[in-house]
């Protein structure tokens, strides 16, 4: 069974602070990855997508990376802002059964201080 | 354009009622996901519907659930008799097609008291 680890679970830095958050998975048969941030209250705002033939994509502030072989993704967050504090949630889609639904993990709540 | 909605924001609930939640997906998005959210479980897979017909359905946790998608767009997923533990909010997704990018409603607040 695919399970999803996403570690850590909190994280609290100080505004302007480079971070990166983990995600594992257990079955390396992943079709892609996606990153979603997920404010209190609110549904999840997709951030990037991963196929699994690619080893990373950027947008803004956000890099996130994929080795599929070692079954683990980071998302990088460059210059930490305030307005970053969110819970982070990482999400595969598995190859067998192809519907497309995804995993996800626990999730990494982040507090960027000012 | 609209992303996709989901009616209504919160439903507070007897045990024992029948409660339907709504998802408006993105238009032209024929796949349509449901997911559940709560604390204990975290975020989970209920069912996948590819336009009208659900070829996965692995996710629902009784025959309590059901759900239903009418006209390739509007879906409406029905909880019976509600229990406490169904307690959680409700997330729906869209994707142009399966196994593109999910987009996500705001979700629906299901309290069983």
């Amino acid at each position: 069974k695919q399970e999803v680890t996403q570690i850590p679970a909190a994280l609290s830095v100080p505004e302007g602070e480079n971070l990166v958050l983990n995600c594992s998975f257990t079955d390396s048969a992943i079709y892609n990855l996606q990153w979603f941030r997920q404010d209190p209250g609110k549904g999840l705002t997709s951030l990037l997508l991963i196929q699994s033939s690619q080893r990373e994509q950027t947008s803004g502030r956000l890099n996130a990376s994929l080795d599929k072989s070692s079954g683990r993704s980071t998302l990088y967050i460059a210059a930490s802002q305030p307005g970053d504090s969110a819970t982070y949630l990482c999400a595969v889609v598995l190859i067998p059964g192809n519907t497309g639904k995804l995993i996800f993990g626990q999730g990494t709540t982040l507090q960027v201080k000012p | 354009g609209a992303g996709v909605s989901q009616s209504p924001s919160n439903k507070v609930t007897e045990k024992g009622k029948d409660v339907e939640l709504r998802c408006d997906p993105i238009s032209g998005h024929t796949a349509l996901y449901w997911y559940r959210q709560s604390l204990g479980q975290g975020l989970e897979f209920l069912i996948y519907f590819q336009g009208n017909s659900a070829p996965d359905k692995s996710g629902l946790p009784s025959d309590r659930f059901s759900a239903e998608r009418t006209g390739g767009s509007v879906s409406t997923l029905t909880i019976q008799r509600t229990q406490q533990e169904d307690s959680a909010v409700y997330l729906c997704a869209s994707s142009l097609y399966r196994l593109e990018e999910q987009y996500f409603g705001p979700g629906t607040r299901l309290t069983v008291t």
